[in-house]
């Protein structure tokens, strides 16, 4: 009963530097979405999927990346680290049947830039 | 523009008393509305939503919330709070036709003493 699996759970980079966060889903749901979670701010939507091939911008894409090749993976890539991208990072997956259907969300990347 | 406004960053009371954390909104068309709560380290977990229909809204963990058309609110409640219940807090309302994405409110923190 995995539902929506992240790794790493922790991080740190140096300023620069790249990596990818990865997440994967097994409920075979379209829709995926990449948030950032900084205190006091509530959640800022990234990116979003709503199938394989297919992505689209949020509030907040500048200095991110992502690709959605499969079903179950959207992986978020940081090309050029900087300290502003300093946050907690969600990925969440959602059933498109029914436009009430709740987002399911993994259990986080912490993510320091140094 | 659609919002979400929680405007308590904290609320604090004693177990056993009566909870509600409050939350406003301003959305085009017919808002589908959604209370998530969060634990330390973990992801969002879907407690309740609002679509249609009776306008107070029962949900997990004996959590209930009351929509209010007139005054585009959407308060969670709890007849008698647990210690357990303390957590973060998010309020969020679907962006209409819009690939289900959420806009979150700046989430809530509760706090519950024995």
């Amino acid at each position: 009963n995995a539902g929506v699996t992240q790794t790493p759970k922790f991080r740190i980079l140096k300023i620069g530097q790249s990596m990818t966060l990865q997440c994967t889903q097994d409920m075979n749901h379209n829709y995926m979405y990449w948030y950032r979670q900084d205190p006091g701010m509530g959640l800022k939507l990234i990116y979003y999927s709503v199938g394989a091939g297919i992505t689209d911008k949020g509030e907040v894409p500048n200095g991110y990346n992502v690709s959605r090749s499969t079903t179950e993976d959207f992986p978020l890539r940081l090309e050029l680290a900087a300290p502003s991208q300093t946050s907690v990072y969600f990925c969440a997956s959602r059933n498109p049947a029914g436009e009430d259907q709740p987002q399911h969300f993994g259990d986080g990347t912490r993510l320091s830039i140094l | 523009a659609q919002s979400v406004a929680q405007p308590e960053d904290q609320v604090n009371v004693a177990e056993g008393n009566p909870l509600t954390v409050k939350c406003t909104y301003s959305v085009s068309g017919n808002p589908y509305l959604f209370w998530y709560v969060q634990y330390p380290n973990r992801g969002l977990q879907f407690l309740l939503k609002y679509i249609t229909g009776d306008n107070l809204v029962k949900g997990s963990y004996g959590f209930e919330a009351e929509f209010n058309k007139s005054q585009t609110s959407f308060h969670l409640k709890k007849p008698s709070a647990l210690v357990s219940d303390s957590a973060l807090y998010f309020c969020a309302v679907r962006v209409p036709r819009n690939t289900g994405k959420l806009i979150f409110g700046q989430g809530t923190t509760l706090q519950v003493k024995p």
